[in-house]
């Protein structure tokens, strides 16, 4: 079935550092990739997504890119902010009408100042 | 801008008794999706449903678990004669995805069940 592998954490990082979080998926055809985040207290929010090979999500700086030949969509970011500390999960949603989400273990990010 | 509610936001329950919880999604979306996420873990799908039909469900979800949404607005997971394995935090998403599109799921701040 389908499944995705997340970086494992927590992460740590400085103020202004580069982060990357790895996520890699499995899955039949051509899944749509999505990264959620989990702030302190909040409800899961839709950060970013790409629905086909190639496609780039980005949104408050983050970025990640669909790599069907690696099947990854790793999320990066250039410079973390103590406000980007939360949990972080990678999904997947198969094609053609299955609408579930299939979510990673999420990595929970800390920044310090 | 009222977002997907869940009620309540933490239950405490003595293992064997039944307990329910509430969803009311976003007022104009169509689908309304059940997660369970235990501590450590990314939220595992239970349950989806569009409109008041129930479309597809887990194995996750056993024959003490049901789901219903009446009307096609509100639903509500009723668990039945708890055991300690079923202490997870219970999520609830809503969107107005068509079929064949993929969208965004909006999610609420989940319902924590505790069995003692």
């Amino acid at each position: 079935g389908d499944s995705v592998t997340q970086m494992e954490g927590p992460v740590t990082l400085s103020e202004e550092a580069f982060l990357t979080i790895n996520c890699t998926y499995t899955a039949t055809g051509y899944p749509s990739l999505f990264w959620y985040v989990q702030y302190p207290g909040e409800g899961l929010q839709l950060l970013l997504k790409a629905t086909k090979a190639d496609d780039k999500g980005s949104n408050k700086g983050f970025e990640a890119t669909y790599r069907k030949e690696t099947t990854s969509f790793h999320l990066e970011k250039g410079s973390v902010q103590v406000s980007d500390s939360a949990v972080y999960f990678c999904a997947l949603s198969a094609p053609f009408g299955n609408e579930k989400l299939t979510f990673g273990t999420g990595t929970r990010l800390t920044i310090i100042p | 801008d009222t977002g997907v509610s869940q009620d309540p936001r933490h239950k405490i329950t003595k293992r064997g008794q039944n307990v329910t919880f509430r969803c009311d999604p976003i007022s104009e979306h169509n689908r309304l999706y059940w997660y369970r996420q235990t501590l450590g873990q990314g939220p595992e799908f239970l349950t989806y449903f569009q409109n008041e039909a129930q479309l597809e469900k887990s194995r996750l979800l056993s024959d003490r678990f049901s789901a219903e949404r009446p009307k096609g607005s509100f639903s509500t997971l009723e668990i039945q004669r708890t055991e300690q394995g079923d202490s997870a935090m219970y999520l609830c998403a809503s969107s107005a995805r068509d079929r064949g599109d993929t969208g965004e799921l909006f999610f609420g701040e989940g319902s924590r069940l505790t069995v003692l």
